[in-house]
């Protein structure tokens, strides 16, 4: 089993509509979590930390959930400049806090 | 403060050559990671280091490959007798600390010919 796991997709979503997805970890002593967007040829960008009570920055709201050991990122209001691929992270003691990094999960907005 | 950069950003060797992939990560920060990533793949981790220390190299391959991040000086990446297989981007990131979040450089597109 991986120990970060997320639907690779592709998300074919409308624009304008809201879409949200999950990812899963395996190590239950994880500690830090972040969303990273990458575009296509291009670097992975930080997109937001994940904080255990929920953060949101404008239309992307991120959630944890210790209990289930998921982490969720929900955009509202979907662009077409948000397609990309959308990265999750972790990091733990027991990886020497070295950050692990799922597949990431293809999103495609269409006008 | 400068974000984390990487050189050359395209980098042509001829089979056999030796490749060097710089990366200078962000002002302050002590934590290096190095990721390769070939078209329509995910990252694939290679090595991480904090200075002057390889933390975890699991990722790279036995042979032909090095990785360094010495007190002075940028974190570089070495291929030796490079293979048409090892054509892919090369990708740095560096971080404040352990947890912290990592901020990636552009990236060295090396193509093997």
């Amino acid at each position: 089993r991986k120990e970060v796991e997320q639907d690779p997709g592709p998300f074919n979503v409308p624009e304008g509509a809201t879409v949200a997805f999950n990812c899963t970890y395996s190590n239950s002593a994880s500690q830090s979590f972040f969303w990273y967007r990458q575009d296509c040829r291009k670097e992975p960008k930080l997109l937001m930390s994940v904080y255990s009570s929920g953060n949101e920055d404008g239309r992307f709201t991120a959630q944890l959930n210790r209990a289930s050991q998921y982490i969720s990122l929900l955009i509202r209001d979907s662009k077409l400049s948000d397609s990309a691929t959308y990265l999750c992270v972790t990091s733990n003691m027991d990886s020497n806090y070295q950050l692990i990094w799922g597949a990431g999960t293809k999103l495609i907005i269409k006008p | 403060n400068a974000g984390v950069m990487q050189n050359p950003r395209h980098l042509v060797r001829r089979r056999g050559q030796e490749a060097r992939l710089r990366c200078s990560p962000m002002k302050g920060h002590s934590h290096v990671y190095w990721y390769r990533q070939l078209p329509e793949e995910g990252l694939k981790f290679m090595v991480y280091l904090q200075k002057e220390n390889i933390i975890d190299e699991s990722g790279m391959p036995k042979e032909r490959f090095s990785a360094e991040f010495p007190k002075e000086g940028p974190s570089i990446l070495r291929i030796q007798q490079v293979v048409r297989g090892d054509s892919a981007a090369y990708f740095c990131a560096s971080s404040l600390g352990v947890m912290a979040e990592a901020f990636f450089g552009q990236g060295t597109r090396l193509t093997v010919v």
